[in-house]
């Protein structure tokens, strides 16, 4: 299994409050994501990046910013944190995508995050 | 926007039993990918396929790009096999995810 790795696991926050949560990767890929996962809904892609400093919107982006300074690196930031993003956030990597396809995601063990 | 749809929903089986799952989605893809999540949380990646069939193991996944439909077998299911599992078919803007099949099996 690939290296990746979420930090924190749980947090509990306040409305307002500005939120970082941490993805790390050790298997040097080019491509990570970051999703999140409600009930009745499935995984919805916030944002992802193709490369250092190279990054761009997902289907949810709205109230998220991200940030990769390092291949191995991508924060995903709430800068003020709402009750609507009360959720389960993962974050994944993938070495390669193909024209003609995609490459597998190696997924983190996920964040719990709750906005009270 | 690609529209997934998974059935079933929720399954209930006995330990030893075939199951299917299955997969249609309404935009052509470039490939699939089948996942599992575990009871504690954990997504797996199990299968990334585009065309005919994979197995891995008691698992095997199969495709129809022309028909938009994909299904998850699993043989000789064992209670260890109970989990979510999430189709997720791929076009070039990323993946869209099911809603996921909630897998029981009991002893």
């Amino acid at each position: 299994d690939a290296g990746i790795t979420q930090s924190p696991r749980h947090k509990v926050t306040e409305t307002g409050t500005p939120v970082t949560l941490r993805c790390h990767q050790t298997e040097n890929h080019r491509y990570m994501y970051w999703y999140r996962q409600d009930p009745g809904h499935g995984l919805r892609l916030i944002h992802y990046s193709y490369g250092v400093k190279d990054t761009d919107k997902g289907e949810v982006s709205d109230g998220y910013s991200v940030s990769r300074s390092k291949t191995e690196d991508f924060l995903l930031t709430l800068e003020s944190a709402t009750s609507s993003q009360t959720s389960v956030y993962f974050c994944a990597s993938s070495g390669l995508v193909i024209v003609s396809g995609t490459d597998t995601q190696y997924f983190g063990p996920g964040t719990r995050l709750t906005v009270l | 926007k690609n529209e997934v749809e998974q059935s079933p929903q929720n399954l209930t089986a006995q330990e030893g039993e075939f199951i299917t799952i299955n997969c249609s989605y309404s935009v052509g893809i470039s490939a699939l990918h089948w996942l599992q999540q575990h009871p504690g949380g954990g997504i797996v990646s199990l299968f990334m396929l585009s065309s005919g069939k994979k197995k891995h193991g008691r698992l095997i996944a199969t495709i129809n790009i022309q028909e938009k439909h994909s299904s998850l077998h699993i043989t000789a299911s064992h209670p260890r096999d109970s989990a979510v599992y999430i189709c997720a078919p791929s076009e070039d803007d990323g993946l869209t995810f099911g809603k996921g099949t909630h897998l029981i099996i009991q002893p």
